[in-house]
Protein backbone atom coordinates (compact mmCIF):
# COMPACT_ATOMS: atom_id res chain seq x y z
CA UNK A 1 0.00 0.00 0.00
CA UNK A 2 1.78 3.19 -1.17
CA UNK A 3 1.29 6.17 0.60
CA UNK A 4 0.48 8.32 -2.26
CA UNK A 5 -2.50 7.28 -4.67
CA UNK A 6 -2.38 7.02 -8.23
CA UNK A 7 -4.86 5.34 -10.59
CA UNK A 8 -3.10 2.36 -11.87
CA UNK A 9 -3.59 2.39 -15.74
CA UNK A 10 -4.78 5.02 -18.04
CA UNK A 11 -4.76 4.87 -21.82
CA UNK A 12 -5.84 7.02 -24.41
CA UNK A 13 -5.20 7.26 -28.47
CA UNK A 14 -1.93 8.83 -30.24
CA UNK A 15 -2.26 12.46 -30.36
CA UNK A 16 -4.91 13.01 -27.09
CA UNK A 17 -3.95 14.48 -24.05
CA UNK A 18 -4.01 12.09 -20.60
CA UNK A 19 -3.56 13.45 -17.09
CA UNK A 20 -2.29 10.58 -13.90
CA UNK A 21 -3.28 11.92 -10.50
CA UNK A 22 -1.45 11.70 -7.11
CA UNK A 23 -3.19 11.97 -4.35
CA UNK A 24 -1.19 12.47 -0.56
CA UNK A 25 -1.83 14.11 2.43
CA UNK A 26 -0.90 17.22 4.37
CA UNK A 27 2.83 15.53 5.70
CA UNK A 28 3.76 15.06 2.50
CA UNK A 29 2.36 16.65 -1.09
CA UNK A 30 0.54 19.37 1.15
CA UNK A 31 3.85 21.01 2.13
CA UNK A 32 6.18 19.60 -0.18
CA UNK A 33 6.90 19.32 -3.70
CA UNK A 34 6.40 16.70 -5.75
CA UNK A 35 8.37 15.38 -8.54
CA UNK A 36 7.40 12.69 -11.38
CA UNK A 37 9.43 9.91 -13.14
CA UNK A 38 8.97 7.98 -16.11
CA UNK A 39 10.06 4.59 -16.61
CA UNK A 40 10.09 3.08 -19.80
CA UNK A 41 10.14 -0.69 -19.74
CA UNK A 42 13.11 -2.45 -19.06
CA UNK A 43 15.04 0.71 -17.91
CA UNK A 44 15.28 2.72 -14.84
CA UNK A 45 13.21 5.83 -13.81
CA UNK A 46 13.67 9.24 -15.13
CA UNK A 47 13.01 12.45 -13.84
CA UNK A 48 10.34 14.22 -15.67
CA UNK A 49 8.74 16.55 -13.36
CA UNK A 50 10.24 18.22 -10.48
CA UNK A 51 9.16 21.63 -8.05
CA UNK A 52 5.61 20.68 -8.76
CA UNK A 53 5.63 21.98 -12.72
CA UNK A 54 9.28 22.34 -13.75
CA UNK A 55 10.97 20.14 -16.40
CA UNK A 56 15.05 19.23 -16.60
CA UNK A 57 17.01 20.10 -19.66
CA UNK A 58 16.02 17.47 -22.30
CA UNK A 59 12.04 16.84 -21.07
CA UNK A 60 9.37 18.17 -24.04
CA UNK A 61 6.95 20.80 -23.03
CA UNK A 62 3.71 18.33 -23.74
CA UNK A 63 4.75 17.08 -20.38
CA UNK A 64 3.61 19.55 -17.29
CA UNK A 65 3.26 18.97 -13.44
CA UNK A 66 0.69 20.76 -11.08
CA UNK A 67 -0.92 20.61 -7.43
CA UNK A 68 -3.16 21.89 -5.79
CA UNK A 69 -3.74 21.10 -2.07
CA UNK A 70 -2.80 17.58 -1.18
CA UNK A 71 -2.69 15.94 -4.53
CA UNK A 72 -0.37 16.85 -8.10
CA UNK A 73 -1.36 16.18 -11.36
CA UNK A 74 0.84 15.16 -14.40
CA UNK A 75 -0.36 16.10 -17.90
CA UNK A 76 0.90 14.59 -21.09
CA UNK A 77 -0.33 16.22 -23.90
CA UNK A 78 0.22 14.88 -28.18
CA UNK A 79 0.53 11.48 -27.02
CA UNK A 80 2.77 9.20 -28.69
CA UNK A 81 3.28 5.47 -28.48
CA UNK A 82 6.80 6.16 -27.22
CA UNK A 83 5.18 7.53 -24.19
CA UNK A 84 3.35 4.02 -22.90
CA UNK A 85 5.36 3.46 -19.70
CA UNK A 86 4.86 3.62 -15.98
CA UNK A 87 4.74 7.14 -14.12
CA UNK A 88 5.88 7.50 -10.95
CA UNK A 89 5.14 10.89 -8.35
CA UNK A 90 7.43 11.39 -5.58
CA UNK A 91 7.58 13.53 -2.49
CA UNK A 92 9.40 13.67 1.02
CA UNK A 93 7.05 12.74 3.70
CA UNK A 94 7.30 14.26 7.20
CA UNK A 95 4.78 12.46 9.63
CA UNK A 96 6.99 10.34 10.91
CA UNK A 97 9.92 11.48 13.47
CA UNK A 98 12.47 10.76 10.56
CA UNK A 99 11.20 12.04 6.97
CA UNK A 100 10.96 9.78 4.16
CA UNK A 101 10.81 9.92 0.87
CA UNK A 102 7.21 8.25 -0.35
CA UNK A 103 6.22 7.12 -3.56
CA UNK A 104 2.77 6.61 -5.66
CA UNK A 105 1.58 2.86 -6.57
CA UNK A 106 2.58 4.00 -10.30
CA UNK A 107 0.11 4.27 -13.31
CA UNK A 108 0.63 2.45 -16.45
CA UNK A 109 -0.28 4.72 -19.45
CA UNK A 110 -1.35 2.92 -22.75
CA UNK A 111 -1.57 4.71 -25.84
CA UNK A 112 -4.24 3.13 -27.98
CA UNK B 1 28.50 13.95 -17.46
CA UNK B 2 26.87 12.56 -14.13
CA UNK B 3 26.51 8.45 -13.82
CA UNK B 4 25.41 6.17 -11.26
CA UNK B 5 26.14 2.36 -11.43
CA UNK B 6 25.12 -0.31 -9.13
CA UNK B 7 26.90 -3.31 -8.59
CA UNK B 8 27.08 -6.47 -6.27
CA UNK B 9 25.55 -10.22 -6.43
CA UNK B 10 22.77 -11.28 -8.44
CA UNK B 11 21.98 -13.93 -6.14
CA UNK B 12 22.22 -14.12 -2.23
CA UNK B 13 20.49 -16.79 0.03
CA UNK B 14 18.10 -16.44 2.56
CA UNK B 15 19.65 -14.95 5.74
CA UNK B 16 22.48 -13.82 4.24
CA UNK B 17 23.85 -10.38 4.03
CA UNK B 18 23.52 -8.14 0.91
CA UNK B 19 26.38 -5.56 -0.11
CA UNK B 20 25.36 -3.51 -3.06
CA UNK B 21 27.84 0.02 -4.06
CA UNK B 22 27.47 2.41 -6.25
CA UNK B 23 30.26 4.27 -8.01
CA UNK B 24 29.41 7.75 -8.86
CA UNK B 25 30.82 10.18 -11.74
CA UNK B 26 30.50 13.60 -13.18
CA UNK B 27 30.07 14.93 -9.62
CA UNK B 28 31.46 14.43 -6.36
CA UNK B 29 30.25 12.71 -3.18
CA UNK B 30 31.69 15.66 -0.48
CA UNK B 31 30.10 18.46 -2.54
CA UNK B 32 28.19 20.15 -0.38
CA UNK B 33 24.48 19.59 0.11
CA UNK B 34 25.43 16.20 -2.34
CA UNK B 35 23.44 13.20 -1.56
CA UNK B 36 22.89 10.10 -2.86
CA UNK B 37 19.85 7.46 -2.23
CA UNK B 38 19.26 3.45 -2.35
CA UNK B 39 15.53 2.54 -3.91
CA UNK B 40 14.03 -0.59 -5.04
CA UNK B 41 11.72 -2.35 -6.96
CA UNK B 42 10.24 -6.08 -6.95
CA UNK B 43 9.20 -7.22 -10.19
CA UNK B 44 6.28 -5.35 -11.50
CA UNK B 45 5.41 -3.46 -8.08
CA UNK B 46 6.24 0.39 -7.39
CA UNK B 47 9.24 1.81 -6.24
CA UNK B 48 10.55 1.80 -2.88
CA UNK B 49 13.16 4.13 -1.03
CA UNK B 50 15.41 2.61 1.38
CA UNK B 51 18.18 4.93 2.69
CA UNK B 52 20.02 8.32 1.57
CA UNK B 53 23.15 10.23 3.12
CA UNK B 54 24.45 13.15 2.20
CA UNK B 55 28.29 14.89 2.21
CA UNK B 56 27.92 16.00 5.41
CA UNK B 57 27.23 12.30 6.25
CA UNK B 58 23.51 12.73 7.25
CA UNK B 59 21.92 9.55 7.19
CA UNK B 60 18.08 8.62 7.05
CA UNK B 61 16.51 4.98 6.38
CA UNK B 62 13.15 3.54 5.54
CA UNK B 63 11.42 3.55 9.03
CA UNK B 64 10.24 -0.46 7.94
CA UNK B 65 13.48 -1.12 6.84
CA UNK B 66 15.76 0.87 9.24
CA UNK B 67 16.85 -2.52 11.96
CA UNK B 68 18.31 -4.01 8.66
CA UNK B 69 20.04 -1.47 6.70
CA UNK B 70 23.27 0.36 6.70
CA UNK B 71 24.39 3.06 4.30
CA UNK B 72 27.98 4.79 4.25
CA UNK B 73 30.48 6.28 1.41
CA UNK B 74 33.89 6.27 0.55
CA UNK B 75 33.90 9.70 -0.85
CA UNK B 76 37.74 9.04 -2.69
CA UNK B 77 36.41 6.14 -4.30
CA UNK B 78 33.27 8.18 -4.97
CA UNK B 79 31.03 5.21 -3.89
CA UNK B 80 28.39 4.37 -1.48
CA UNK B 81 27.83 1.34 -0.22
CA UNK B 82 24.14 -0.43 0.99
CA UNK B 83 23.79 -3.04 3.25
CA UNK B 84 21.04 -5.14 3.82
CA UNK B 85 20.85 -8.20 6.50
CA UNK B 86 18.65 -11.10 6.79
CA UNK B 87 17.69 -11.11 3.35
CA UNK B 88 14.22 -12.79 2.72
CA UNK B 89 12.78 -13.79 -0.94
CA UNK B 90 10.51 -11.02 -0.88
CA UNK B 91 13.47 -8.59 -0.87
CA UNK B 92 13.88 -10.03 -4.75
CA UNK B 93 14.05 -6.63 -6.25
CA UNK B 94 16.03 -4.36 -8.68
CA UNK B 95 18.14 -2.33 -6.62
CA UNK B 96 18.70 1.23 -7.81
CA UNK B 97 21.15 4.42 -6.67
CA UNK B 98 20.06 7.77 -7.49
CA UNK B 99 21.23 10.97 -6.83
CA UNK B 100 19.65 13.40 -4.78
CA UNK B 101 18.69 17.35 -5.25
CA UNK B 102 16.83 18.63 -2.24
CA UNK B 103 16.57 22.38 -0.98
CA UNK B 104 14.25 24.52 1.24
CA UNK B 105 11.88 26.75 -0.88
CA UNK B 106 9.70 29.54 0.62
CA UNK B 107 6.55 27.68 0.47
CA UNK B 108 8.00 23.92 1.11
CA UNK B 109 10.76 21.68 0.91
CA UNK B 110 12.09 19.98 -2.42
CA UNK B 111 13.93 16.59 -2.47
CA UNK B 112 14.13 14.78 -5.68
CA UNK B 113 16.02 12.29 -8.19
CA UNK B 114 17.94 13.81 -10.92
CA UNK B 115 20.26 10.82 -11.94
CA UNK B 116 19.62 7.28 -11.75
CA UNK B 117 21.53 4.19 -12.18
CA UNK B 118 20.65 1.28 -14.23
CA UNK B 119 19.66 -0.83 -11.19
CA UNK B 120 21.06 -4.18 -11.02
CA UNK B 121 18.82 -7.63 -10.00
CA UNK B 122 19.04 -9.64 -6.77
CA UNK B 123 17.68 -12.61 -6.27
CA UNK B 124 17.09 -14.06 -2.99
CA UNK B 125 16.93 -17.92 -3.14
CA UNK B 126 18.18 -20.67 -1.76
Amino acid sequence: QSVLTQPPSVSAAPGQKVTISCSGSSSNIGNNYVSWYQQLPGTAPKLLIYENNKRPSGIPDRFSGSKSGTSATLGITGLQTGDEADYYCGTWDSSLSAGRVVFGGGTKLTVL
Amino acid sequence: QVTLKESGPVLVKPTETLTLTCTVSGFSLSNARMGVSWIRQPPGKALEWLAHIFSNDEKSYSTSLKSRLTISKDTSKSQVVLTMTNMDPVDTATYYCARIRDYDILTGYTYYFDYWGQGTLVTVSS
